[in-house]
């Protein structure tokens, strides 16, 4: 069974980055897929951000891609998410997914606030 | 981007009675591999979302036979032959030919 846990701080202050990582268990990264990331505001829908494959290649959602870096470590089969210049905008629960969407992590809620 | 366009926003069913959702791509969704590349999604309170879809048609595995999806091109739709209580929540469809985008969501409660 497919398995994805996010992990990372819960609260980041505005201006700073964000980063967070989803553990993959069940799976070899690198047996195929890709991985993204997709976020979800409070009380609203959810936004897709980014996906990466296990050789590297990438998307990025345009409006967040100037922000945003998804980067894979196959040797620990997990992957992981920066986006910097936080504002409140930015506060979510952010969740990881196997590519396309499947199997789905818990979610992890970050908060931007000072 | 490829917009993708829900109808409606909300719903709300009786028990046993029949629902179905619409959603509408700016751009066709039928890849040269000669798939469509649809999903639908179902978000319970509190859960993360859940596929139910993909390739417009395709029932996910341990999905309910009650769930079925249809359409090509650029119209879809999402039918439930008979709504239970456990299918209230949040649908969302998404598609995946470009980078990958997702409808507003409707939202479906029961009577």
């Amino acid at each position: 069974q497919v398995q994805l846990q996010e992990s990372g701080p819960g609260l980041v202050k505005p201006s700073e980055t964000l980063s967070l990582t989803c553990a993959v268990s069940g799976y070899s990264i690198t047996s195929g897929y890709y991985w993204g990331w997709i976020r979800q505001p409070p009380g609203k829908g959810l936004e897709w951000i980014a996906s990466i494959y296990h050789s590297g290649i990438t998307y990025y959602n345009p409006s967040l891609r100037s922000r945003v870096t998804i980067s894979v470590d196959t040797s620990k089969n997990q992957f992981s998410l920066k986006l910097s210049s936080v504002t409140a905008a930015d506060t979510a629960v952010y969740y990881c997914a196997r590519v396309p969407p499947d199997y789905w992590g818990q979610g992890a809620l970050v908060t931007v606030s000072s | 981007d490829i917009v993708m366009t829900q109808t409606p926003l909300s719903l709300s069913v009786t028990p046993g009675q029949p629902a179905s959702i619409s959603c509408k791509s700016s751009q066709s969704l039928l890849h040269s591999d000669g798939k469509t590349y649809l999903y639908w999604y179902l978000q319970k309170p509190g859960q993360s979302p859940q596929l139910l879809i993909y390739e417009a048609s395709r029932r996910f595995s341990g999905v309910p036979d009650r769930f079925s999806g249809s359409g090509s091109g650029t119209d879809f739709t999402l039918t439930i032959s008979r709504v239970e209580a456990e299918d209230v929540g949040v649908y969302y469809c998404m598609q995946g030919i470009q980078v990958w985008t997702l409808g507003q969501g409707t939202k479906v409660e029961i009577k």
